[in-house]
């Protein structure tokens, strides 16, 4: 089944530290969603992203929804160790109500 | 609201035994779908419906059987269980899958961690 190219897959990174992931898919999405996942539990809503180019901010978490509507973009500031977990991108094409959702990324922050 | 809620939190069950995993939501959302979590899979949908009486297939389907007789519950049944299952269920819920802006997003249960032996 269709999947969500979500880079990169893993990071270990020292506290304080920007992060950056991104998806990208082949089909232009209408809808991208942005989850976090801890350790034994189900993945939590960050922030949704409805209309190209549209830049959302929830804390130190910023996500975007590129241009050509085929990417997203997921940013976190001065990481702390609460920031430790998966997170997930999701995404939707305008002629399905199925979310896809990428393959996470697993975060690691040192102190 | 106690959002969406999934019971068992654990299963282990042998080869050929059948179950129900339940999931219920309180929030009155039409749209509800079983998602399976694997190791390096991501999430990968098993059966959705978009309101009381309508269920559909999702990307892995077979083995499982979905009903949706009221708005808040969904339950997912396992005929024949195989190792093959054994696996993180998750129910997510949201208002709508229309289009549009909002609405769209899902909500998630804490999981049903199942082990087919």
């Amino acid at each position: 089944g269709q999947q969500l190219n979500q880079s990169p897959q893993s990071m270990f990174i020292q506290e304080g530290e920007d992060v950056s992931m991104n998806c990208t898919s082949s089909s232009i999405f209408n809808t991208w969603l942005w989850y976090k996942q801890d350790p034994g539990e189900g993945p939590v809503l960050l922030i949704a992203l409805y209309k190209a180019g549209e830049l959302t901010s929830n804390g130190r978490l910023t996500a975007q929804f590129g241009i050509t509507r085929k990417d997203s973009f997921l940013n976190i500031s001065a990481s702390i160790p609460s920031d430790v977990g998966i997170y997930f991108c999701a995404g939707r094409t305008y002629n399905t109500d199925k979310l896809i959702f990428g393959t996470g990324t697993r975060l690691q922050v040192f102190p | 609201n106690a959002g969406v809620t999934q019971t068992p939190k654990f299963q282990v069950l042998k080869t050929g035994q059948s179950m129900t995993l339940q999931c219920a939501q309180d929030m009155n959302h039409e749209y509800m779908s079983w998602y399976r979590q694997d190791p390096g899979m991501g999430l990968r949908l098993i059966h959705y419906s978009v309101g009381a009486g309508i269920t559909d297939q999702g990307e892995v389907p077979n083995g499982y059987n979905v009903s949706r007789s009221t708005t808040e519950d969904f339950p997912l049944r396992l005929l024949s269980a195989a190792p093959s299952q054994t696996s993180v269920y998750f129910c997510a819920s949201s208002y709508t899958q229309a289009w549009g802006d909002g609405g769209n997003e899902q909500f998630f249960g804490p999981g049903t961690r199942l082990t087919v032996l």
